[in-house]
């Protein structure tokens, strides 16, 4: 089993549409939780951070569950601009410095 | 603006031949990471130093070698490259390791071909 997992979609939605994506991590030592966006042949750049209380960024939400050991995401009224892969993060206390990714989730979506 | 630059963007080595990828950071971060990156694949963390700490992961081969001369320069040493190790070389940093400072911001990537 993966440390990280994620449902690899890809998701196809139209414009407005709301998509939530899941990831789940197997260390409960986790410490530090990350939402990457990744476009074809570029670098990952940062999203949000993922806070134990769920933060909210526009159109994003991140949530983070510990007992269930998931974080999610959701995108309100989606853009075109939106697809990408989405890359979750997490970090680990026990191995400093040490993060693993997800393979990524890819969003696409449609006019 | 303070960023994370990588070079070159495209490299292009013959099999056996030693490269060499760099980064630099005008962020004055203390964490420097190299990660390898395949199509359609999860970067993949090979090594990091924080300020001159060397930490290596178990599974990075010894084909692959790292230096950081000082903190804005850290360069990705493969000594005798194999076809399987063409991918995308990624740079990143990050302010410090505790949980606050972890997030990462990462270089636009060197793509390595093997011919």
């Amino acid at each position: 089993r993966k440390e990280v997992e994620q449902d690899p979609g890809p998701f196809n939605v139209p414009e407005g549409a709301t998509v939530a994506f899941n990831c789940t991590y197997s260390n409960s030592a986790s410490q530090s939780f990350f939402w990457y966006r990744q476009d074809c042949r570029k670098e990952p750049k940062l999203l949000m951070s993922v806070y134990s209380s769920g933060n909210e960024d526009g159109r994003f939400t991140a949530q983070l569950n510990r007992a269930s050991q998931y974080i999610s995401l959701l995108i309100r009224d989606s853009k075109l601009s939106d697809s990408a892969t989405y890359l979750c993060v997490v970090t680990y206390n026990t191995n400093a410095g040490k993060s693993t990714f997800g393979d990524g989730t890819t969003l696409t979506v449609k006019p | 603006d303070a960023m994370v630059i990588q070079n070159p963007r495209y490299q292009v080595t013959q099999f056996g031949k030693p490269v060499t990828l760099s980064c630099s950071q005008t962020l004055n971060h203390n964490v420097m990471y190299w990660y390898q990156q395949k199509s359609s694949q999860a970067p993949k963390l090979l090594f990091h130093y924080y300020d001159k700490d060397f930490n290596n992961e178990a599974d990075t081969p010894d084909n692959f070698q790292s230096r950081r001369p000082n903190t804005s320069f850290c360069f990705l040493d493969i000594r005798s490259p194999g076809l399987g190790d063409a991918a995308m070389y990624l740079c990143a940093t990050s302010r410090d390791l505790s949980s606050d400072r972890r997030e990462q911001y990462f270089g636009p990537g060197t793509r390595l071909t093997v011919t």
